[in-house]
This record gives structure tokens, sequence and C-alpha cells, in this order.
């Protein structure tokens, strides 16, 4: 089955510092992939949509310049969060949406990056 | 702006048992899907539905769809302890991506 792959699977960092987060399809082309953010014991809540060659999607209330996201590839997206502060501790989780079957292509998930600032 | 609701939230089982949980959704979809995640993991695909009145098993699991109604069920038969879980629904929206339900956090004691 369709692999999705992420990159670092924890990091800790201090605050005001970057990091960056990488997603990637690794067995199908990926023209859009999706990052959501999860905290403790809540749902997965959508942050941006990502779509190859273009502008990131923000949704309502997430800062793009806090959140940079690049989908350079099809195979490869990255979250970048700059400065981060404690609570940007979360546990981030990519998707990837097998692009060769255009809008019916299912989503697939990574196996999510946990956050965590001091 | 589509809304996906879940119930239970929270739902503790006797292992044996049977329990369905359910998924409400607001707005006409092509598609809904369960997941499972384990605690400091990511999902678990379950099942995707595509149609009204599909159904799939996948042994103690049974997940339906209902598009008229915007419902679907997923129903849990002879309940064991190695189904503890979160359980998420979530639907494709109009704009291509995928709005999840609050989960149904799954005990199941012996």
């Amino acid at each position: 089955g369709a692999v999705v792959s992420q990159h670092p699977s924890w990091v800790i960092c201090k605050s005001g510092t970057s990091v960056k987060i990488e997603c990637r399809s690794l067995d199908f082309q990926a023209t859009t992939m999706f990052w959501y953010r999860q905290f403790p014991k809540q749902s997965l809540m959508l942050m941006a949509t990502s779509n190859e060659g273009s502008k990131a999607t923000y949704e309502q209330g997430v800062e793009k310049d806090k959140f940079l996201i690049n989908h350079a590839s099809l195979t490869l997206s990255t979250l970048t969060v700059t400065s981060a502060h404690p609570e940007d501790s979360s546990f981030y989780i990519c998707s990837a949406r097998d692009g060769g079957r255009g809008f019916l292509g299912e989503q697939y998930f990574g196996p999510g990056t946990r956050l965590t600032v001091t | 702006e589509l809304k996906v609701e879940q119930n239970p939230l929270f739902l503790s089982m006797q292992e044996g048992k049977n329990y369905t949980i359910y998924c409400n959704y607001s707005t006409t979809s092509d598609r809904l899907y369960w997941y499972r995640q384990d605690p400091g993991k990511s999902l678990e695909s379950l099942f995707v539905l595509l149609s009204n009145g599909a159904v799939k098993q996948e042994g103690r699991l049974m997940a339906s769809l209902d598009t008229k109604a915007r419902l679907s069920t997923l129903h849990i038969t002879a309940a064991v302890h190695d189904l503890s879980a979160t359980y998420f629904c979530a639907v494709d929206s109009s704009n291509n991506d995928m709005r999840f339900g609050a989960g149904t956090r799954l005990t199941v004691k012996p």
C-alpha cells in the first residue's frame, strides 16, 4: 500500500528556534499534501493544504508566517515552525493524496512528528 | 462549513459486548473514513465508504454509510481488549481536504 514518511519522528527544541518537518510520499506522487496538528486527547485539526508548485492554503487561525509550508516536488512537503514557543508543542501529522487518481485519490497518513518546545 | 460529529466521545465496554459509534456530518460528501489511533501513534485506516448503503466488515468491526441521513456507524461485535483505542470518522469536504470528528475513546475492560 501507499506509504507516507515523516522526519523526524520526534524533536525537542528550545523556544525561539525553528524546526523543519519533512513529509514524503514514498511510492506515489502526491499533488496535494495536508498538515494536521493534534493536541493531547483531541482530534486532528487541519492546518493547511499544500499543493505542489503553489502556495499553501491555510486554515483560519493558522499563522502562515509562523508555519511555513513548502511543497517543492510531487513527493515532498515541508513544514517549518518558525520561532517556536512552548504552545507549539504538539503532534504534527501529514497526509498525502494520491495524485494518480485525481480528486478521488485516498489520503495516506504519515506516522507523525512529536514536537516539544522547551 | 462541513462539520463532523461523533458520539459517544468516551466509551467503556466489557469484553464480549456489542456497541455502536455514530458519526454525523453536515453537508454532502463523496467519502467517509474510519480510522483507529493508538496512544502516541498516527492514524490507521480501517474503512473507506464510498456510496449510500455501503457496508464493510473487518473482524469485529463493521462500518456502514447512509448518505441520505449523513450518518455512518461503526459497530463493534464481541469487543476484546485489543480494540481499545481512539476511533475517528472523517469526511472529504468540497475543498478536497478531510474533516475529522472529535474521536471516540474506547476502553474495553476484561
